[in-house]
């Protein structure tokens, strides 16, 4: 079965610090892969995705990622953390053929400090 | 301009109560979901329609039973609430079954 793993349920960095979210998924076949922010009390928004070609992506609000297929990872970066980075992220993968069911890491919360 | 919208945000309830949550999109996507987020945060797929036609139904219980009246609109009808139903439900939509997924507020259901 698919599975995603994100390593650290907690992540705090400072004001400024390189950002870094680590995903693994497990696949037999490469899937689509993004990455989801959830601000408090709001709904997930989309980060980041990849789907084919160029293995490093760049998303909204500075964030990129990187497909290692090798690895079976596509972490999270951003050169700076702010303050308003601050938030819940989620790693997603959606496998082909099951009816676009995305499948969630269990999420790594993100703190800045000042 | 809202993509996709659910109502109500917030629903606290009494056990045994039948409660119904709407979502709506905009953004003429085919497809549209429905996701359950526990108080751990995690977040599981329930259904999934596209073009109307049940696609995923991921061992739910059945009390909970989604309709989809036309492309747009996805309603999620509970049953019997039970404690364990309390969690925030999250509807989203795609283009179709294998682009990203757009998210709506979610609602958070509180059973008393």
């Amino acid at each position: 079965a698919q599975s995603v793993t994100q390593l650290g349920s907690h992540v705090s960095v400072s004001e400024g610090a390189l950002v870094l979210l680590r995903c693994n998924y497990s696949s037999s076949v490469p899937p689509y892969l993004f990455w989801y922010v959830q601000y408090p009390n709001q709904g997930l928004q989309l980060l980041l995705k990849y789907t084919t070609g160029a293995t490093l992506v760049k998303g909204i609000n500075g964030f990129e990622a990187e497909f290692k297929k090798s690895e079976t990872s596509f972490h999270l970066t951003k050169p700076s953390a702010h303050m308003s980075d601050a938030a819940e992220y989620f790693c997603a993968v959606l496998p082909g053929n099951q009816g676009g069911k995305l499948i969630f890491g269990q999420g790594t919360e993100l703190s800045v400090k000042p | 301009d809202t993509a996709v919208s659910q109502t109500p945000k917030y629903l606290v309830t009494q056990m045994g109560n039948d409660k119904s949550i709407k979502c709506e999109q905009n953004l003429g996507h085919d497809t549209m979901y429905w996701y359950k987020q526990d108080s751990k945060k995690f977040l599981k797929i329930m259904f999934s329609y596209n073009n109307k036609e049940l696609i995923i139904n991921e061992t739910v219980p059945n009390r909970f039973s989604p309709k989809s009246p036309d492309k747009a609109h996805l309603n999620l009808h509970i049953n019997s609430l039970e404690l364990g139903d309390s969690a925030v439900y999250f509807c989203a939509s795609s283009q179709e079954l294998a682009k990203e997924q757009f998210f709506g507020p979610g609602t958070r259901l509180t059973v008393l």
